[in-house]
């Protein structure tokens, strides 16, 4: 089956404490991309990706880092977490220029 | 890319078609507009996207006016588990922006029995 898979899909953590984000694509897609959604701001770019070894910043990138060391995996890194990046997140695939974007089930962090 | 407008909520009973408006009056040429929704914090789900053409696949039909000013989202007929936020997106596909999506606000549709 087609699909988007991030893991974990709920985590606390505290401050300061390193965390990843996985998120891989097993339909051999080339554009990856994470999206943090947020009560009355709605969903907003954070980084993306067009290729291996190619990445992008979206509209909201500080804090966050990400790889694309495979076509396949695209995480997303938060060196020191802080409470205002306590959010849902999702990643999205998409296989190129006009074709729809897969989205996984979303992770929901918490820091405190 | 150009920005859109979405009224804020519609409810729609179930096995009636849904009409869900989007005005986009500042597209460019080469903007597509594409339809997502989501259903309560699920990962967005893509419906539909087009051009100028009128577009129809098994979930919806997108009907864009001939200025493509605006467009509408049809779901012919409305089940319970239609209910979710409609998002109405355009944006130009280039290298340099293929890939972002903005996302508005969206309209929450509510199907009712």
């Amino acid at each position: 089956e087609a699909q988007v898979t991030q893991n974990p899909r709920y985590l606390i953590t505290v401050t300061g404490k390193k965390l990843t984000v996985t998120c891989s694509q097993n339909m051999n897609h080339e554009y990856m991309s994470w999206y943090r959604q947020d009560p009355g701001l709605g969903l907003r770019q954070i980084y993306y990706s067009m290729n291996v070894e190619v990445t992008d910043k979206g509209d909201v990138p500080e804090g966050y880092k990400v790889s694309r060391k495979e076509k396949r995996n695209f995480p997303l890194i938060l060196e020191s977490p802080s409470p205002n990046q306590t959010s849902l997140y999702f990643c999205a695939s998409s296989l190129g220029t006009n074709q729809p974007q897969h989205f996984g089930d979303g992770t929901r962090l918490s820091i405190l | 890319d150009a920005k859109t407008t979405q009224p804020p909520s519609m409810d729609c009973a179930e096995g009636r078609a849904a009409n869900l408006p989007c005005n986009h009056s500042t597209i460019s040429g080469n903007e597509y507009v594409y339809w997502y929704r989501q259903i309560h914090s699920q990962g967005p789900q893509y419906i539909i996207h087009g051009l100028k053409n009128n577009e129809t696949n098994e979930m919806a039909s997108l009907i864009i006016t001939e200025d493509r000013k605006s467009s509408t989202l049809i779901l012919p007929h409305a089940t319970l588990r239609d209910t979710a936020v409609y998002y109405c997106i355009v944006r130009v596909a280039t290298t340099d922006s293929w890939g972002k999506l903005q996302f508005g606000a969206g309209t929450q549709v509510v199907v009712t029995p």
